[in-house]
């Protein structure tokens, strides 16, 4: 079946520094991926997305691009803010299937 | 504005007892869905519907109970069934269609169920 794998945390960086959260999934056909980030006592957000191969999903300095070579979809911010401390999942779907399987989250500390 | 309530934010439950917790959503989506998130495991799946009046088992449905009377209301009910049922819910939907089936989730701020 389908799934998502995302580095395990914590992660703990300092302000400014180069963010990298890997994940990778396994999928029978043509899936669009996610990126949701979850604020303390929140629910989810949609922080970017891509539906096809070679796509590249940006939002608020954050990046992620869909590699099908390597079933990738790994998220960068080249600098990070106090701000963007969070919990962050990768998450995938299939067309005809109606539903949305999620990584085990990534929890990021970002420190003054 | 359009979005998804949930309530109660917080719920207390003694063993035994069932509890239902509240989703509605006005954004005129067609499907909703319930997930259970604990520590470290991300999100798993417990109910979703795609249509009033249907709705289909996710990973982890034993011991939960769902109704679909609305298009807008999707309430969860965990039973006395439910072994372990301190965690984090949140409710979400989205719509259904040939060219956005794989469309993005929209989630409540999510219920947090103790038993005491």
């Amino acid at each position: 079946g389908n799934s998502v794998t995302q580095m395990e945390g914590p992660v703990t960086l300092s302000e400014e520094a180069f963010l990298t959260i890997n994940c990778t999934y396994t999928a029978t056909g043509y899936p669009s991926l996610f990126w949701y980030v979850q604020y303390p006592g929140e629910g989810l957000q949609l922080l970017l997305k891509a539906t096809k191969a070679d796509d590249k999903g940006s939002n608020k300095g954050f990046e992620a691009t869909y590699r099908k070579e390597t079933t990738s979809f790994h998220l960068e911010k080249g600098s990070v803010q106090v701000s963007d401390s969070a919990v962050y999942f990768c998450a995938l779907s299939e067309a005809g299937n109606n539903d949305m399987r999620f990584g085990a989250g990534t929890r990021l500390t970002v420190k003054p | 504005d359009g979005g998804i309530t949930q309530s109660p934010k917080y719920l207390f439950r003694k063993e035994g007892q069932n509890v239902t917790l509240s989703c509605e959503q006005n954004l005129n989506h067609d499907a909703m869905y319930w997930y259970r998130q604990d520590p470290g495991q991300g999100l798993r799946l417990i109910y979703y519907s795609q249509i009033v009046n249907d709705f289909q088992k996710g990973d982890i449905a034993e011991g939960y109970s769902v109704s679909r009377e609305k298009k807008e209301s999707f309430p969860l009910t965990v039973t006395s069934a439910q072994k372990n049922p301190t965690a984090f819910y949140l409710c979400a939907s989205t719509k259904v269609g040939r060219s956005v089936g794989t469309g993005e989730l929209f989630f409540g701020e999510g219920s947090r169920l103790t038993v005491l």
